[in-house]
């Protein structure tokens, strides 16, 4: 089936250590998304990419890194730059075309607790 | 930088009433509008998504949406709620430029039985 798989959904991380969220999606879209959810907050935006390597900062990219080396996969890493990490993280893709594209499809979430 | 702003954070509605949530968004470029749903411990969903054509816009569930473009405006509507559209809504924004797609901050919805 196609669609978008974030792995793991839940992960616990010690303070100070990195750690890397895996987004894989097979629906063959150009663009692909990272968004932070938090109560009351709706969806901020991390980092997003057009094509492969190449990636754009969105509102609230300090702490945060990814890399786009294949058209399928995105993975973000949050650094122990940022100043809190725990939060749910979702990942999205989109197909681009030069009518616009599709809508985002979305990920499970990644739910990362750092204690 | 474009910015999504969703007026309503919590609206509490009784069954068969009137829903509209409004949302405005701040680019002068075309732009491509969404709502999407998410469902208590449930993924995000697709409702409906404006890209051109008629403003208003029909989407799953009985909702739909007007496309305001003089007003930066696109707001969401339901002629009567039921008890299962209890939610969070979000609408979001993607300009057709540099294809960031941009969120408002959500509005949660209570509809009681």
């Amino acid at each position: 089936d196609g669609g978008i798989t974030q792995s793991p959904k839940y992960l616990f991380r010690k303070e100070g250590q990195n750690v890397t969220l895996s987004c894989e999606q097979n629906l063959n879209h150009d663009a692909m998304y990272w968004y932070r959810q938090d109560p009351g907050q709706g969806l901020r935006l991390i980092y997003y990419s057009q094509i492969v390597n190449d990636f754009q900062k969105g509102d609230i990219a300090e702490g945060y890194s990814v890399s786009r080396e294949k058209k399928e996969s995105f993975p973000l890493t949050v650094t122990s730059a940022q100043k809190n990490p725990t939060a749910f993280y979702l990942c999205a893709s989109s197909l681009q075309t030069p009518q616009g594209g599709t809508e985002a499809f979305f990920g499970q979430g990644t739910r990362l607790t750092v204690v | 930088a474009q910015s999504v702003s969703q007026h309503n954070h919590h609206v509490i509605l009784s069954e068969a009433a009137s829903l509209e949530l409004g949302c405005n968004y701040s680019y002068g470029g075309t732009v491509n509008l969404f709502w999407y749903v998410q469902y208590p411990g449930q993924h995000l969903q697709l409702l409906l998504k404006y890209f051109s054509g008629d403003p208003l816009v029909k989407g799953i569930k009985g909702f739909e949406a007007e496309f305001i473009k003089s007003k930066f405006s696109f707001n969401l509507r339901k002629p009567s709620v039921q008890w299962s559209d209890t939610a969070e809504y979000f609408c979001a924004v993607r300009d057709n430029a540099g294809n960031m797609l941009t969120f408002g901050g959500g509005t949660r919805l209570m509809v009681k039985p």
